[in-house]
């Protein structure tokens, strides 16, 4: 079963404005995650973010993390047509229990 | 360093069929997770290894199995096909705990 939603479930932006994904969970976490997924290839790892932690930053990317909300949220600033893809949340409860992925957001860019 | 390398890409089978997926996860990861991808249940975790042993299970019939070899490298194999089994499977490695998981392109599978 799916413990991370996202939302939207999907989204579709002029090249240059800013993009907010949102995910929520329902169980305490130790970490979470998000992916970016291309059309028909794997996952690529953006931001890892721990529970003791609120924001993070890499890039155009801004991640925030809500533990009282259960809830996090990804920016994406001066979007470009490339960042079109599927964006995942991930939450891990700990260190070494699997993954749980969401249904993800679908991102589409317009030039 | 060379990513995680899944084959293969594609693979096309037809009902009651077994198949073998293999992955070679990135040099020094010693854990390798196995998923389920399809349109309908999104990314399902099928299982981990570790270390050649089975850390975690997903909720998965029995058909679907795994293994991984001392040099990390691992494979799944699923016996019996099913219309249902078709999906991109993906697999993905990490270093350690609190790491994140670098993923394959995944295997495509189609049933008919």
């Amino acid at each position: 079963s799916q413990q991370g939603e996202e939302d939207p479930q999907a989204l579709s932006i002029q090249e240059g404005e800013n993009a907010t994904m949102n995910c929520s969970y329902k169980t305490s976490i130790n970490n979470l995650q998000w992916y970016r997924q291309n059309s028909g290839r794997g996952l690529v790892h953006l931001i890892l973010i721990r529970s003791n932690e609120r924001e993070k930053h890499s890039g155009r990317l801004r991640v925030t993390l809500d533990t009282s909300k259960k809830s996090s949220s990804l920016l994406i600033t001066a979007s470009r047509a490339a960042d079109t893809a599927s964006y995942f949340c991930a939450t891990a409860f700990s260190g070494n229990t699997p993954l749980v992925f969401g249904k993800g957001t679908r991102l589409s860019v317009i030039a | 360093k060379a990513g995680v390398t899944q084959t293969p890409r594609y693979l096309i089978k037809t009902r009651g069929q077994q198949v073998t997926l293999s992955c070679s996860p990135i040099s020094g990861h010693r854990s390798v997770s196995w998923y389920q991808q399809t349109p309908g249940q999104g990314l399902q975790f099928l299982f981990e290894y570790f270390s050649e042993t089975q850390r975690n299970k997903g909720n998965f019939p029995g058909r679907f199995s795994g293994r991984q070899f001392s040099n990390s490298r691992s494979e799944m194999n699923v016996s019996t096909l099913e219309l249902g089994d078709s999906a991109l499977y993906l697999c993905a490695s990490k270093q350690d705990s609190n790491q994140p998981q670098h993923f394959g392109d995944g295997t495509r599978l189609s049933i008919l």
